[in-house]
């Protein structure tokens, strides 16, 4: 059975500070993760991708992938009340096109 | 950019009756998929497809059937609607190579009465 977890939450953090969210896999066959954004009510949408080992930024938010260690996460920078969501870490394992999905963290982004 | 059009936005059935949802890409992707999305059980696959003529259960195909005669376009079929199968409908698409994204579409809101 493959498996994504995630902290269901809520993560709440204050306007301006750091948020991090993490994720992690037990298919060691992985190998694409994306991070979606899916605010109430809407249908999630791609923030961002990673398949390498290490960090990958997209303005203000950051992935990071150790695969040694099944992890990946998403740094959200100078959170903004706009970022209150939920996040979908989703793993895609190199063999299928199958995509497997986490639960979800919701995020809420105080003023 | 990817777009990916469900033809209903919400849609209110009764029990018993035979629903069609629609789903169109307009990228000429490869790979389709209808996911359904209840509070506390996450995205949950109901099938996908990777070729016209082609589809492939997912986790939860009970009570569903699909079908995709064009490349563009998968129907999700509820053979015989339950109050069981109201949910948020998913769909979604991308290209076949691994490094490929899921693009969604807006949802479909369904409630069988």
């Amino acid at each position: 059975q493959k498996e994504v977890e995630q902290n269901s939450g809520p993560l709440s953090v204050p306007e301006g500070a750091i948020a991090s969210l993490n994720c992690t896999y037990s298919d060691r066959g992985s190998q694409s993760f994306f991070w979606y954004r899916q605010y109430s009510g809407k249908s999630p949408e791609l923030i961002m991708f990673i398949y390498s080992n290490g960090d990958k930024e997209d303005g203000r938010f950051t992935a990071q992938l150790n695969k040694a260690s099944q992890y990946v996460s998403l740094l959200i920078r100078d959170s903004q009340p706009s970022d209150s969501a939920t996040y979908l870490c989703a793993v895609k394992i190199d063999y299928g096109q199958n995509f497997v999905f986490g639960p979800g963290t919701r995020l809420s982004v105080l003023p | 950019d990817v777009k990916v059009t469900q033809s209903s936005r919400y849609l209110v059935k009764r029990t018993g009756e035979k629903v069609f949802l629609e789903c169109v890409q307009d990228m000429d992707h490869e790979n389709m998929f209808w996911y359904r999305q209840d509070p506390g059980l996450g995205l949950r696959l109901i099938y996908f497809s990777y070729d016209v003529k082609m589809k492939e259960k997912g986790d939860i195909p009970e009570g569903y059937s699909v079908s995709r005669e064009k490349k563009e376009r998968f129907s999700l079929i509820l053979e015989s609607a339950s109050t069981n199968q109201t949910s948020m409908y998913l769909c979604a698409s991308s290209l076949s190579p691994g490094d490929s994204p899921l693009h969604f579409g807006n949802g479909t809101r369904l409630t069988v009465t």
